[in-house]
């Protein structure tokens, strides 16, 4: 097990609506990566928050947005929810963003958009 | 840019036999390259990476990896799978360095099945 946790666990959300989904980093990591995994599929890279900052960003609308707080958790959040939203979330987290540093994964938190 | 390329959606092997899972990779830089695990309602894990060192990555649980550019290949290997091995495998590529290389780029995943 990761020190990285995410909450809540399951979350069932209606087409329209909004979401925010938390997360807590593996101590002593200032880094924090969020990926979208579709049923069936490798999880897709969202975006990237070091020491605050949003470090890079994946290929996603702007209506996913997200926040690093300065004890380094994050927030994503999903607004104007569509179908095509439900996947699983991860976020990972690292002391540093590069491809060197090891990204150790949350459990996820499994989004329903009815 | 950079893709991941696993070859077969499922492998089936028997508890005992080795294990063989194949990935191909495309990085427009030198890339770094991983292998995670992923078993039902948990997190990912890492198995094992390379980051430019030696080209035989030994990892976790007895698997290994050989990086081999002329192939672009990074193929996990474990002599003798055991039930426990069961499970969902990425290949990861990220480039080294520069642009992106904080981006983890997954392959479509190769679930693993272990026949008692």
């Amino acid at each position: 097990e990761t020190g990285v946790t995410q909450s809540p666990t399951h979350l069932i959300k209606t087409r329209g609506q909004q979401v925010t989904l938390r997360c807590s980093s593996q101590s002593g990591h200032n880094t924090v990566s969020w990926y979208q995994q579709a049923l069936g599929q490798g999880p897709q890279f969202i975006f990237q928050y070091y020491r605050e900052e949003e470090n890079g960003r994946g290929n996603f609308p702007p209506r996913f947005s997200g926040l690093q707080f300065p004890n380094y958790s994050s927030e994503l959040n999903v607004n104007a929810l569509e179908l095509d939203d439900s996947a699983l979330y991860l976020c990972a987290s690292s002391f540093g963003g590069t491809s060197t540093d090891t990204q150790y994964f949350g459990p996820g938190t499994r989004l329903t958009v009815l | 840019a950079q893709s991941v390329t696993q070859l077969d959606s499922h492998v089936s092997v028997s508890e005992g036999t080795p294990v063989l899972l194949r990935c191909n990779y495309s990085s427009s830089y030198s890339p770094s390259l991983f292998w995670y695990v992923q078993h039902p309602n948990k997190g990912l894990q890492l198995l094992l990476k390379y980051t430019s060192a030696a080209t035989l990555v030994k990892g976790i649980n007895g698997f290994e990896a050989e990086f081999k550019k002329s192939e672009t290949s990074f193929h996990l290997t474990k002599p003798s799978a055991h039930m426990s091995d069961a499970a969902e495998y990425f290949c990861v590529v990220t480039p080294l360095y520069g642009a992106g290389s904080y981006q983890l780029t997954f392959g479509k995943g190769t679930k693993l099945s272990v026949i008692p």
